[in-house]
């Protein structure tokens, strides 16, 4: 198995611009989790899905932060507008248990 | 609110020595507890887990000791290599949806 794949692994951005991160899941896992990573706040869950559904979305910032899961296969973090104080790396992890597999990370830094 | 906490920031360790990574939880619910490690630039892996109805747990080279009387969580590492040098977490799972509450993370120094 790939194990979790995440596109961009790395994007920069101009303030005001729409940033979409990508995730697909490890097949099989029903799962699947959106954390941001910084130095100051450390490992911080954004949003979970389980059977495709948003299970607690209590984690994003704002609203300029919305994800999407149209499938089992495949998610979507958009920020839209992006701001410097998003500049972060940003896991996706898949689970069919206790277990979370993370994803590589994209490192988003916004200018 | 409740959360999971790590006493150390950062732990240095002569290459060969054995290592102890610590962790304290507050949610006496919690019914299951993860390690993980994260090498830079990497996400993090998972090294072990413990259920709470058991104290201990061991893998290869990696020792996991829970102590629920003082909510304590220790992870072992036995004769630490380079390839040890990492931030490492625990996490606590408080409910049945698999969603894990993360401590800040300490990182491992392994001097040689």
């Amino acid at each position: 198995d790939a194990g979790v794949i995440q596109s961009p692994r790395h994007e920069v951005t101009e303030m005001g611009q729409e940033v979409t991160l990508r995730c697909k899941p490890i097949s099989g896992h029903n799962s699947l989790f959106w954390y941001r990573q910084t130095m100051m706040r450390g490992l911080e869950l954004l949003i979970y899905f389980n059977n495709n559904v948003p299970i607690d979305d209590s984690g994003m910032p704002e609203d300029r932060f919305s994800a999407k899961m149209p499938n089992a296969s495949f998610s979507t973090l958009k920020i839209q507008p992006s701001e410097p104080r998003d500049s972060a790396v940003y896991f996706c992890a898949s689970s069919r248990g206790d277990e979370q597999f993370f994803g590589p990370g994209t490192r988003l830094t916004v200018l | 609110g409740e959360s999971v906490g790590l006493h150390l920031p950062t732990l240095s360790v002569q290459e060969g020595d054995n290592s102890i990574i610590n962790c304290a939880y507050s949610n006496s619910a919690s019914d299951y507890f993860i390690w993980y490690k994260q090498e830079s630039g990497k996400g993090p892996q998972f090294i072990i887990d413990i259920r709470s109805n058991m104290d201990k747990r061991q893998g290869q080279r990696v020792t996991v000791l829970l102590n629920k009387t003082v909510k304590h969580l220790s992870l072992q590492i036995a004769a630490t290599q380079p390839g040890d040098s990492a931030v490492y977490f625990c996490a606590e799972n408080m409910d049945s949806n698999y969603q894990l509450i993360w401590g800040a993370g300490t990182k491992l120094i392994i001097k040689p």
